[in-house]
């Protein structure tokens, strides 16, 4: 079986404070791939990062920043000194080859507050 | 490009009606999907195609959805009858050469039957 959990539904931060939210998926295959996506108040999925199995390097994209870890099965997501405008639901997804289709953990949604 | 567009964003209908949601996707894109989007059950994909193939409606609720992608440019996704608890956000999303690519999503459709 596959899954995605988010555990933090929600979180408030103060502007430039950083913030991790956290994602741990199961699956029973070896190939698969995590994904996070951002959902703004305009509804739209936005794509922010797509990680394989095999690449367990961290990625920093500007203020974004991506731990993957698979010995606790973990692809947590952190927002460095976060503004107002990171206000969003955010997902994070997993797809694996054998599963053919991608399933969305909750999400969690993020207060940035000035 | 302007992205995958979703039409209409809103529609409010009465229990027993047909609603049809629209979606054009982008351009080249081989893969299209539909997702509904909950507060209950989050993000659910309910079907997927691919060149214009439905190839897995396993995610769609009952007979009283339908969806259809008559051509490369276009994609449409039937409630008949609706009802109450089909009140949610219809996301349509498309991809590139593989499952395992980032999907684009449109802004979606947020139904209301009353």
């Amino acid at each position: 079986a596959q899954k995605v959990t988010q555990a933090q539904t929600e979180i408030s931060v103060v502007e430039k404070e950083d913030v991790t939210l956290d994602c741990v998926y199961e699956t029973r295959d070896t190939t698969y791939y995590l994904f996070w996506y951002k959902q703004p108040p305009s509804g739209e999925l936005v794509f922010l990062i797509r990680r394989n199995s095999f690449d367990e390097q961290n990625e920093i994209s500007g203020r974004y920043s991506w731990n993957f870890q698979k010995s606790t099965s973990s692809f947590n997501f952190t927002i460095t000194a976060s503004q107002v405008v990171d206000s969003a639901v955010y997902f994070c997804a997993l797809y694996n080859t054998g599963g053919f289709k991608t399933i969305f953990g909750a999400g969690t949604r993020l207060f940035v507050k000035a | 490009d302007a992205g995958v567009i979703q039409s209409p964003r809103h529609e409010v209908t009465e229990m027993g009606q047909e609603v049809t949601l629209r979606c054009k996707p982008i351009s080249g894109h081989d893969y299209l999907f539909w997702y509904r989007q909950t507060m209950m059950r989050g993000l659910e994909l309910l079907i997927y195609f691919n060149n214009n193939v439905p190839i897995d409606d396993s995610g769609m609720p009952e007979d009283r959805f339908s969806a259809k992608m008559p051509n490369a440019s276009f994609s449409t996704l039937k409630i008949q009858p609706s009802e109450p608890r089909d009140s949610a956000v219809y996301f349509c999303a498309s991809s590139a050469g593989n499952l395992n690519t980032e999907a684009f999503f449109g802004q979606g459709t947020r139904l209301t039957v009353v």
